[in-house]
């Protein structure tokens, strides 16, 4: 099993550029989640999803949106980056408890 | 909203030692977890914790869910050079958050050890 994985790896964009994060987990999981970590910040919630069909902000969703494609998958995406959003994206899955996270994507925006 | 106190923010240790660390908060948690974080990685979960005094081991690691459901203890004995990194403490409320409940987190204990 892959657990939890996420492309790409590493992205650079310009300001108001658009993107997608990808996260595909093949853990059965019912839930899935995207965090952004910043120095100092620990680990801090964009949007989960508890279920497929279902998504909720979390408390920085600001400049994001998400879809959970089908169970296995939630996407992350940015419409119009801005240097705010430089930081480091974590997916992860799991139950109402543990959860377990991707290998993460270091975002630059200049 | 909920907030998680953890300290030390960071600590250098000699290798063979004990390590300490501890999270807090001023809201009670349903369920308390660990995670160790290698620099470029993502969190691995190394032990949770489900019931108040709870006190559960994973190989060198020893983590407690405190009696108040308002803290929790992680211990590392006999420390050695690959336990370097961040470790975070996040907590469970399954009552924040919706039915869901999501995972608050403390901003990290970074571990150096000398060896």
């Amino acid at each position: 099993n892959a657990g939890v994985t996420q492309t790409p790896k590493f992205q650079v964009l310009k300001t108001g550029q658009s993107m997608t994060l990808q996260c595909a987990q093949d853990m059965n999981h019912n839930s899935m989640y995207w965090y952004r970590q910043d120095p100092g910040m620990g680990l801090r919630l964009i949007y989960y999803s508890a279920s497929e069909g279902t998504t909720d902000k979390g408390e920085v969703p600001n400049g994001y949106n998400v879809s959970r494609l089908n169970k296995r998958e939630f996407s992350l995406r940015l419409e119009s980056a801005a240097p705010s959003q430089t930081s480091v994206y974590f997916c992860a899955s799991g139950g109402v408890g543990e959860q377990y996270f991707g290998p993460g994507t270091r975002l630059t925006v200049t | 909203g909920q907030q998680l106190n953890q300290s030390p923010q960071s600590m250098f240790i000699q290798e063979g030692e004990d390590v300490s660390m501890n999270c807090t908060s001023s809201s009670i948690f349903n369920t308390w977890l660990w995670y160790k974080q290698d620099p470029g990685e993502g969190p691995v979960l190394l032990i949770a914790l489900y019931k108040a005094g709870e006190l559960t081991s994973n190989g060198r690691l020893t983590a407690q869910f405190g009696i108040t459901r308002k803290d929790s203890f992680l211990n590392i004995s006999a420390s050695i050079p690959s336990d370097v990194g961040i470790y975070f403490c996040a907590g469970l409320n399954r009552n924040y958050g919706g039915s869901q409940g999501n995972l608050i987190f403390g901003k990290g204990t970074k571990l150096s050890v000398k060896p």
